[in-house]
């Protein structure tokens, strides 16, 4: 019972073009979302993090889109760069709770080619 | 600059034997999370845990698995009896608060091997 999916396990992209994960979710009540960066042999880093009373959240070149009726959040980097390639978290929870509700996707593997 | 410190980075247990993994939260944090990757999977919230206290261990096994954070020195996940499903990474995290909206801070993880 999956309750946040990232259904691409892989993603290449050139460099300098924009990247886009993407990041679906069943529970509607849920209204905190973020994205986690991890890089090989190391533990996931926060990168980015949007909640429900917005749509959109920007920070140099990641922006992270919510979509709350379609219960998908999205997160662009423009532009790509070769340092960006790793593996991509959503997570989900609640603005009220703890960081112990959190709910990780699977991940995303990024690769930005040259 | 020390941040979330997991140790060892990688154990080797044989079936049957203890598994001990070790977590130094970020200097001042005092709330510390375990979570598990499965091969395959996302991460798994196990237990969340204070200075001397249990907060919310609802994600943990019911058996063979406990936690804890002592007054002094690092919190311990320990899997006694370990299976091959155990084969996992583990994921320490801390935070200086309870607020979602405040950012774990993660470790590199304990990759557990069970042969």
């Amino acid at each position: 019972d999956q309750q946040v999916k990232q259904n691409s396990p892989s993603l290449s992209v050139q460099e300098g073009r924009i990247s886009i994960l993407n990041c679906d979710y069943t529970n509607s009540m849920f209204d905190y979302f973020l994205w986690y960066k991890k890089y090989p042999a190391e533990g996931p880093t926060f990168l980015i993090s949007i909640s429900s009373i917005k749509d959109k959240n920007e920070d140099g070149r990641f922006t992270v889109f919510l979509n709350k009726s379609a219960k998908h959040l999205s997160l662009h980097i423009v532009p790509s760069q070769p340092g960006d390639s790793a593996v991509y978290f959503c997570a989900v929870g609640y603005d009220t709770g703890t960081a112990s509700k959190l709910t990780f996707g699977t991940g995303t593997r990024l690769q930005v080619t040259l | 600059n020390a941040g979330v410190m997991q140790n060892p980075r990688h154990l080797v247990r044989r079936r049957g034997q203890e598994a001990r993994l070790r977590c130094s939260p970020m200097k001042g944090h005092s709330h510390v999370y375990w979570y598990r990757q499965l091969p395959e999977e996302g991460l798994k919230f196990m237990v969340y845990l204070q200075k001397e206290n249990i907060i919310d261990e609802s994600g943990m096994p019911k058996e063979r698995f406990s936690a804890e954070f002592p007054k002094e020195g690092p919190s311990i996940l320990r899997i006694q009896q370990v299976v091959r499903g155990d084969s996992a990474a583990y994921f320490c995290a801390s935070s200086p608060s309870t607020a979602t909206n405040e950012k774990l801070f993660f470790g590199s993880g304990t990759q557990l091997s069970v042969l």
